[in-house]
């Protein structure tokens, strides 16, 4: 089955620690993309790549890194510097040319 | 740059009556248009996008939305609900490759 994967679905962390949240798809989409969903506030995007060894910062990249080394894979590391992480994280990705995204079901972060 | 608004943030309706769930999108350049759902605790998933020609989409499950450029809207309608489609919508534009812009949510919650 195609699709894309999240691990770990929950994740709880102490505060000042970094973490990384894993993104896989098998959809050999070109593009994939980092949101963070808080209650009432949509989803925000965090990061995107449209290409492998290449990405771009979104709305709300501070206390965050990505990396694009695999066509299949873009991990998330929510670092120290993030003052407010606990949120629902969700990986999407997209072909080159469409405009539709695939959403994995997310992970859960929890900063005690 | 485009925005999206959601009009409700929650909406709740007996089952089998008619539901709206609008959204309205601001942009100074031509758009694409999409609907996605999301039950507790996953990712989301496309219900129905707008792309070009047809002004009026459908998706599988009954539901539709009527592009209206004069208005700049995109509201979602189902003529009769059931107690599954209890979820949240998320309402997106895209005026270029690949980035969404997503509205706040709307909480649709289907009464017996």
């Amino acid at each position: 089955d195609g699709g894309i994967t999240q691990s770990p679905k929950y994740l709880f962390r102490k505060e000042g620690q970094n973490v990384t949240l894993s993104c896989e798809q098998n959809l050999n989409h070109d593009a994939m993309y980092w949101y963070r969903q808080d209650p009432g506030q949509g989803l925000r995007l965090i990061y995107y790549s449209q290409i492998v060894n290449d990405f771009q910062k979104g709305d709300i990249a501070e206390g965050y890194s990505v990396s694009r080394e695999k066509k299949e894979s873009f991990p998330l590391t929510v670092t120290s510097a993030q003052k407010n992480p606990t949120a629902f994280y969700l990986c999407a990705s997209s072909n080159q040319g469409r405009n539709e995204q695939f959403f994995g079901p997310g992970t859960r972060l929890t900063v005690l | 740059a485009q925005s999206v608004t959601q009009l409700d943030s929650q909406v709740p309706v007996f089952e089998e009556a008619p539901v709206e769930l609008r959204c309205n999108y601001s942009s100074s350049v031509s758009v694409y248009l999409f609907w996605y759902v999301q039950y507790p605790n996953q990712g989301l998933q496309l219900l129905l996008k707008y792309l070009s020609g047809s002004t009026l989409v459908e998706s599988i499950n009954g539901f539709e939305a009527e592009f209206n450029k004069s208005q700049t809207s995109f509201h979602l309608r189902k003529p009769s609900v059931h107690i599954s489609d209890t979820a949240e919508y998320f309402c997106a534009v895209s005026a270029s490759y690949g980035k969404l812009t997503f509205g706040q949510g709307t909480i649709l919650t289907v009464h017996p």
